[in-house]
């Protein structure tokens, strides 16, 4: 699996749009980004996944550069709900879960 | 609306006992793991099990074993618990592809050995 890049911690404001990057520089052809979140004492949950193209569902916006060596998830309209740790996982599609989940962003919303 | 049901949010264990950590998913999912996490390192995969009676090892096996006798059941074994498993352990499972191949977790096991 590809390696990935977050940053350790953002903030946001509440209502505002939270925009969280990923870079993942050495990712193959057929490797998927996939976004996850763990909210404290819970277990990660899944957000959304994209190969190319943008991806939008009810929680959130995958924005996936043309040459596909980063990404950006979106949370449109962050409340103090989203404050979590968001992972961000490269890898193939095939691959039986066998994701490595680095320490990924610390996202703090603030009222 | 639970889908993966870890047994235990909490245990307390000496070391050198035997310890099962128990997952069970109403999903159906062909495919269960075995996460360890600790701050600093991530999420670590121990195990995994794309179907029942398979298994294969994970990056950190090690002073671990599992059990997969029914679909919808994965359990983690610890042999002889050491102080350094203490941790957060975490199942998930999910759907073989062309499934949707993404990971439903539980909501953690944290062990602390004694």
């Amino acid at each position: 699996d590809a390696k990935t890049t977050q940053p350790p911690s953002m903030d946001c404001a509440e209502g505002r749009a939270a925009n969280l990057p990923c870079n993942h520089s050495t990712i193959s052809g057929n490797e998927y980004v996939y976004w996850y979140r763990q909210i404290h004492s819970q277990g990660p949950q899944y957000i959304i996944h994209g190969l190319k193209n943008n991806e939008t569902n009810e929680m959130a916006s995958l924005i996936i550069t043309e040459d596909r060596k980063s990404s950006t998830l979106i949370l449109p309209h962050a409340t103090l709900r989203d404050t979590a740790v968001y992972y961000c996982i490269v890898r193939v599609y095939t691959n039986a879960g066998k994701s490595t989940f680095g320490d990924g962003t610390t996202l703090t919303v603030k009222p | 609306d639970v889908k993966v049901t870890q047994s235990s949010r909490y245990l307390v264990k000496r070391t050198g006992e035997k310890v099962f950590l128990e997952c069970v998913q109403d999903m159906d999912h062909e495919n269960m793991f075995w996460y360890r996490q600790d701050p600093g390192l991530g999420l670590r995969l121990i195990y995994f099990s794309y179907d029942v009676k398979m298994k294969e090892k994970g990056d950190i096996p090690e002073g671990y074993s599992v059990s997969r006798e029914k679909k919808e059941r994965f359990s983690l074994i610890l042999e002889s618990a050491s102080t350094n498993q203490t941790s957060m352990y975490l199942c998930a499972s999910s759907l073989q592809p062309p499934g949707a191949n993404v990971l439903t977790f539980g909501a953690g096991s944290r062990l602390t050995v004694l």
